[in-house]
């Protein structure tokens, strides 16, 4: 079974510009989660996606958005990108019912420069 | 205060210790308690999953929850290096989907 699988795996981008990221959850999950993990900081709960749905965000700006496709794959967005947007991104997957914790992909590494 | 402390380490221990890893959370909604490892490079991996106060083990490992002093730890017997990882601990209010909190971690390593 293919696990969760993100990419690109690394990206840099310029301060000002745009990143798009790309999850694909495990087959038959249809929540996406994703994760900051910023050096120092832990994961910080970014976005919750279930049955294409926004179902919760965490604390960060509005030019973090996202969304889900009918086929469960997700999407994450980041807009005028700043230096500290320089971090780890984490998808995580599960499933209504699943309750054995998330699984999480490898991550994609955005340096902003 | 954030919902969730978890001592940063890093933590060095000889081959073969016993090692202890904690964090303590002050949301008492919390229901569900997750261990997670996570090797340099890599998305973290789930080792335990509990629900509730008490112990459960797996192999080399076990979680403890204890509720009332709002605590949660996780011991390694007879550590290895590979066991030489980051270790996160997160919480959920609900089972299933739902968004969990994570420590900071806390990075681990096994002297051979």
């Amino acid at each position: 079974e293919a696990g969760v699988t993100q990419s690109p795996t690394h990206l840099i981008k310029t301060r000002g510009q745009q990143a798009t990221l790309r999850c694909s959850p495990i087959s038959g999950h249809t929540s996406v989660y994703w994760y900051q993990q910023a050096l120092g900081l832990g994961l910080q709960f970014l976005l919750w996606y279930d049955e294409g749905e926004e179902r919760n965000r965490g604390n960060f700006p509005p030019r973090f958005s996202g969304r889900q496709f009918p086929n469960y794959s997700s999407e994450l967005n980041v807009n005028a990108l700043e230096l500290e947007d320089s971090a780890l991104y984490l998808c995580a997957s599960t499933s209504t019912g699943e309750g054995y914790g998330y699984t999480f992909g490898s991550g994609t590494r955005l340096t902003v420069v | 205060q954030k919902e969730v402390e978890q001592d940063p380490g890093p933590l060095s221990v000889p081959e073969g210790a016993i090692v202890s890893l904690n964090c303590t959370y002050s949301n008492s909604a919390f229901q569900y308690f997750m261990w997670y490892r996570q090797y340099s490079r890599k998305g973290p991996e789930l080792l335990m999953y509990t629900y509730s106060s008490g112990n459960k083990e797996d192999g080399r490992f076990t979680a403890q929850v204890d509720k009332s002093s709002k605590y949660i730890s996780l011991f390694i017997r007879d550590s290895q290096p590979s066991d030489s990882a980051t270790y996160l601990c997160a919480m959920s209010q609900a089972s299933g989907t739902y968004k969990y909190i994570f420590g900071t971690g806390t990075r681990l390593k096994v002297l051979a």
